[in-house]
């Protein structure tokens, strides 16, 4: 098992819907992830921090669920310009490093 | 507002020959990665630095290439002899290491092309 996996989709949503990826993990020592965003051609950019507690900024909601190992992201009235690839984050090697997921690809339609 | 720098921007070489790509960390960090980004792999980490010491180059061929941190304000990685399957996106980044969790800020990237 990949110590960080994603759907890679591609998730097509209508503009203004709800939309939820997830990212499990498998090293459960594991306590702080981020999401980050990539448009295409350019380098990855942080979105937000998960925390043991989650985290919300506006539009964007994550959360860690520990008992089931993954992280979710959670976009709100999606945007055209949310459409990305979104890449989750994990600690692994013994928590000295970290891992990308291979990214889910979202793509918000009119 | 700081940045992560990279340069080149883009590299065209042929096959056999050295390739140089140079990085310029934000100031203040102390932890240096390097990435490289196909279609096919994604994003593997290549290798990485804390306070200039390398701490990890699991991800990296050791035949060819070579990471390297000369001072905090410059990190290098050199491929030699480059070849066509090392065609690719190549990072930098660079984070305030703290423990095992931070934040890490991406430079644009050097595409790579080796023919």
């Amino acid at each position: 098992r990949k110590e960080v996996e994603q759907d890679p989709g591609p998730f097509n949503v209508p503009e203004g819907a709800t939309v939820a990826f997830n990212c499990t993990y498998s090293n459960s020592a594991s306590q702080s992830f981020f999401w980050y965003r990539q448009d295409c051609r350019k380098e990855p950019k942080l979105l937000m921090s998960v925390y043991s507690s989650g985290n919300e900024d506006g539009r964007f909601t994550a959360q860690l669920n520990r008992a089931s190992q993954y992280i979710s992201l959670l976009i709100r009235d999606s945007k055209l310009s949310d459409s990305a690839t979104y890449l989750c984050v994990g600690p692994t090697g013994g928590g000295n490093k970290l891992t990308f997921g291979t990214g889910t690809q979202l793509k918000v339609e009119l | 507002d700081a940045r992560v720098t990279q340069t080149p921007r883009h590299k065209v070489t042929e096959m056999g020959q050295e390739v140089t790509m140079r990085c310029q960390p934000i100031l203040g960090h102390n932890t240096v990665f390097w990435y490289r980004q196909t279609m096919m792999q994604g994003l593997e980490l290549l290798a990485y630095f804390r306070n200039r010491a390398p701490l990890d180059d699991s991800g990296m061929p050791k035949d060819r290439f070579s990471a390297e941190m000369p001072d905090a304000t410059l990190a290098t990685l050199k491929i030699q002899p480059s070849e066509p399957r090392d065609s690719a996106v190549y990072f930098c980044a660079s984070g305030l290491g703290m423990g095992a969790s931070y934040e890490q800020y991406f430079g644009p990237g050097t595409r790579l092309t080796v023919t």
